[in-house]
């Protein structure tokens, strides 16, 4: 059936440092959207990308969407403390409902 | 309310027991989704409302697994005979907008369920 992959799984990061994750569809999704869990906590939307490489900057924070519109990233600049969680992208499947990807879990060392 | 409220926020179940999770979704919210998510993974889409009709429940994993929102607000989603794969996360999350959403989803804080 239809995935949504996202790398990598984990990653550790000093604070100041950048970070980025990774996601690849198997099909062409209509828009992909991004989501933030804090640890204990439950997913809050961050954004969503709809048109073929569209990129979209939310302060430290860039997103793109690719071209074919089967992948996209999440790019932050400059991590601090206040960015740790679990970054998710979600596309939507061919039945419509969202297919969230198991998501990267980042972890700042201040 | 401020957001999406859900009940309990924590439940012990023995094996084979029948467990009722409630979900209140922010007033005036059209579609409601119930989710599940297993320790780290991402949550795992399991069926959805528009108001009262239930119009994909196509993620439910077994037939022990019934939803409902008989009055187009609140929802239950219902799990018999609970098994130790049942234990996870189960969130709901509302939108006003018909259909699937083209835009943000609220998601609720969660039911943690352990099945003992």
């Amino acid at each position: 059936g239809q995935q949504v992959m996202q790398i990598p799984q984990y990653q550790h990061v000093q604070e100041g440092e950048d970070f980025t994750t990774y996601c690849n569809s198997s099909t062409t999704l209509s828009n992909i959207q991004w989501y933030k869990q804090r640890p204990g906590g439950h997913p809050v939307f961050l954004i969503q990308l709809v048109k073929s490489g569209e990129v979209k900057k939310q302060k430290r924070l860039t997103f793109q969407f690719g071209e074919a519109k089967k992948n996209s990233s999440l790019h932050i600049t400059a991590t601090q403390t206040t960015d740790v969680g679990t970054y998710f992208c979600a596309g939507r499947g061919s039945q419509g409902n969202l297919i969230f990807g198991k998501g990267t879990k980042l972890s700042v060392k201040p | 309310g401020a957001g999406v409220s859900q009940s309990p926020r924590y439940k012990v179940a023995k094996r084979g027991q029948d467990v009722a999770l409630r979900c209140d979704p922010i007033s005036g919210h059209v579609s409601l989704f119930w989710y599940q998510q297993a320790l780290g993974q991402g949550p795992e889409f399991l069926t959805y409302f528009q108001n009262e009709a239930q119009l994909d429940k196509s993620g439910l994993p077994s037939d022990r697994f019934f939803a409902e929102r008989p009055e187009g607000s609140v929802s239950t989603l219902k799990i018999q005979r609970t098994q130790q794969e049942d234990s996870a996360v189960y969130l709901c999350a509302s939108t006003t907008i018909r259909g699937y959403i083209e835009g943000e989803q609220y998601f609720g804080p969660g039911t943690r369920l352990t099945v003992t």
